[in-house]
């Protein structure tokens, strides 16, 4: 089982709706979270990091997590197809190392 | 401000052969990270430094990949007797710190390069 598990889609959202990316962890060591966004041939950009239990804003971006179930999310509202990319959830801890999922490639349609 | 620059963009080499990889991180940036990423994948953790010194290198497929920042700042990362298995994109990371301590999270982030494409023929 890999430390960070995403689901690999495609996921694919119609233009302004709300697409919503999943990832389940297994180190509870793990501290922080972040998610990048990986446009194809490019390398990851970090776009949301969350430190504690809860939601987080930032723009059309909401960054969930839940310690207790382990699970760390993103929403993206009002999607573009811009936001079309593969999103790359990962884990930080104590070791100073990111433990990254697959990703989930999303993609929105005109 | 610059980002992180990593040097050559591509390297294609003959299996067999020894290889260089260059990463300048962000100025003032303590803590450097090195990742490899094969197509499809997310990137895998190969070796960490806090300045000078190699803090965790326990992600290093085995003897013939070696890495050095001998003054803190930019680093290299070096592949003996490449082969056909070690093409992936090599990608670099820097933060501003990277010790677990009492000082903001937000200076863990770590913010990546555009990458070295290798290819082993």
């Amino acid at each position: 089982q890999k430390e960070v598990e995403q689901n690999s889609g495609p996921l694919s959202v119609p233009e302004g709706a709300i697409a919503s990316l999943n990832c389940t962890y297994s180190d509870r060591g793990s501290q922080s979270f972040f998610w990048y966004r990986q446009y194809s041939g490019k390398s990851p950009e970090l776009i949301m990091s969350i430190y504690s239990n809860g939601d987080k804003e930032d723009g059309r971006f909401t960054a969930q997590l839940n310690k207790a179930s382990q699970y760390v999310s993103l929403l993206i509202r009002d999607s573009q197809p811009s936001d079309s990319a593969t999103y790359l959830c990962a884990g930080f801890n104590a070791g100073n190392m990111l433990t990254f999922g697959g990703g989930t490639r999303l993609m929105v349609k005109p | 401000g610059a980002g992180v620059s990593q040097t050559p963009s591509n390297k294609v080499t003959e299996k067999g052969k020894y290889v260089e990889l260059r990463c300048d991180p962000i100025s003032g940036h303590t803590a450097l990270y090195w990742y490899r990423q094969s197509l499809g994948q997310g990137p895998e953790f190969l070796i960490y430094f806090q300045g000078t010194g190699a803090a965790d290198d326990s992600g290093l497929p085995n003897d013939r990949f070696f890495a050095v920042r001998p003054e803190g700042s930019v680093s290299t990362l070096k592949i003996q007797r490449t082969e056909r298995g070690d093409s992936a994109v090599y990608l670099c990371a820097s933060s501003l710190n990277g010790a677990a301590s009492r000082i903001p999270l937000s200076s863990y982030e770590q913010y990546f390069g555009p990458g070295t494409r290798l290819t082993v023929t």
